[in-house]
């Protein structure tokens, strides 16, 4: 079946604007998990979403950051006045929590900010 | 807070050796999951192998196997017969258990370069 997508592949925007990247899980996935992966680094939790429950919003690096799942499927990551230091890659991930404790990630976006 | 420790940047094997890459943590926890992801440049993270912590036995998914020391907070991958295509950048994570699913923790990764 078609696994976690992500859109925009690549994403360059200039310092001070709105971008918004989009996450599509897989199919029935309860749970989606959005990281950030700056040049060389490991991945920094950012936000996670379960079911109806309220997100766990606890990495989320500044105001700057939100992000929505609509319906329980979709997500939008939404980061306001981009600056450059939020250049890096986006991934996003979702798991089917009853059966197993393994994340499906996506491709990732890859964020450019001049 | 949990941390997981990857102290090797990057590594290097021959084609169809074998090599160990190195993970350490830190819990309190008793019940928790490690794993190891590859991520190769296409940026796409593949789960390579999972460990539950209340197992004894050590994970083997074919040519990749841990070796896992819960004592030593310990949880190394070693991939036999090197391929090309194993070249990648390797990430250990941990996850806590009972119903803890919020967050993964995840090391800052190893390169692996595969030589022919």
């Amino acid at each position: 079946g078609a696994g976690v997508s992500q859109s925009p592949s690549n994403k360059v925007t200039e310092k001070g604007k709105d971008v918004e990247l989009r996450c599509d899980p897989i199919s029935g996935h309860t749970a989606l998990y959005w990281y950030r992966q700056s040049l060389g680094q490991g991945l920094e939790f950012l936000i996670y979403f379960q079911g109806n429950s309220a997100p766990d919003k606890s990495g989320l690096p500044s105001d700057r950051f939100s992000a929505e799942r609509t319906g329980g499927s979709v997500s939008t990551l939404t980061i306001q006045r981009t600056q450059q230091e939020d250049s890096a890659v986006y991934l996003c991930a979702s798991s089917l929590l009853v059966q197993s404790y393994e994340q499906y990630f996506g491709p990732g976006t890859r964020l450019t900010v001049t | 807070a949990q941390t997981v420790t990857q102290s090797q940047p990057e590594m290097s094997v021959q084609e169809a050796e074998t090599v160990t890459l190195s993970c350490t943590y830190d819990t309190s926890e008793s019940d928790y999951y490690l794993f190891w992801y590859k991520q190769p440049p296409s940026r796409q993270m593949i789960l390579v192998i999972r460990q539950e912590a209340y197992k004894q036995q050590n994970a083997t998914e074919n040519r990749f196997s841990v070796n896992f020391q819960k004592a030593a907070k310990s949880f190394s991958l070693k991939i036999s017969d090197s391929q090309l295509g194993d070249a990648a950048m390797y990430f250990c994570a941990y996850q806590k258990g009972l119903g803890n699913f919020n967050k993964f923790y995840f090391g800052s990764g190893t390169k692996l370069n595969v030589k022919p």
